[in-house]
């Protein structure tokens, strides 16, 4: 069974341009949710998404955003990037959500904002 | 607000050795336990989780955690430590509709 999917797996922006990444679930899980992981806040939640709606949001500007597809594919775009942005972003999947459910993250997306 | 807590920043062990890492959380209910490592520049594997039941919980490569409520703790252990073992540890907590990680433990194991 293939596991979370995610690309582009690097990329290079300049400020305030935008992003889009993108993440394919595991096959079967309807849940999708995103996160960012900086050498200086850790690890923060960033939104989920369960049947193409946003279901649960972390503490972050509205130049987060995302969306979900009927094929629980998802992506996540970032807006008027600032160099703050740089991170990893990770993908995760699960069944139906993020209570009592395990959730299975991808390799995530290496952004650098210059 | 909710929290976790992972009081060491770095832990060196020698091989063979064994192993705990530490882990508190703020929840006012039980909440949904979970461990994952991080290797570097890769994304997050999960070693076990706590849902309900049985309060030691197995997980993948040997590793356990035990979940005390009393002392709002779900520490992860290791009865001999590999070289492989080196990697970021992370301790989260999900709520149902937030997750929450610690800053995480670096494991160095030293031969």
């Amino acid at each position: 069974k293939a596991g979370v999917t995610q690309t582009p797996r690097y990329l290079i922006k300049t400020r305030g341009q935008q992003v889009t990444l993108s993440c394919s679930p595991i096959s079967g899980h309807r849940s999708v949710s995103w996160y960012q992981q900086t050498p200086g806040q850790g690890l923060q939640f960033l939104f989920e998404y369960f049947s193409e709606t946003q279901r649960n949001k972390g503490n972050f500007p509205g130049r987060f955003s995302g969306r979900q597809f009927s094929n629980s594919r998802s992506e996540m775009n970032v807006s008027t990037l600032e160099l703050g942005d740089s991170a990893l972003y990770l993908c995760a999947s699960s069944l139906e959500g993020l209570g009592g459910n395990t959730i299975y993250f991808g390799e995530g997306s290496w952004l650098t904002v210059v | 607000a909710q929290s976790v807590t992972q009081p060491d920043i770095h832990i060196t062990v020698s091989e063979g050795a064994s192993l705990e890492l530490r882990c508190n959380y703020s929840y006012g209910a039980t909440p949904y336990l979970f461990w994952y490592v991080q290797s570097p520049g890769q994304g997050l594997q999960l070693l076990l989780k706590y849902f309900s039941g049985d309060t030691l919980v197995q997980g993948i490569k040997g590793f356990e955690a035990e979940f005390k409520r009393s002392q709002s703790s779900f520490n992860l252990r290791k009865p001999s430590v590999h070289w492989s073992d080196a990697a970021e540890y992370f301790c989260a907590v999900s709520t149902g509709n937030q997750f929450y990680f610690g800053t995480g433990t670096s494991l160095t194991v030293i031969p």
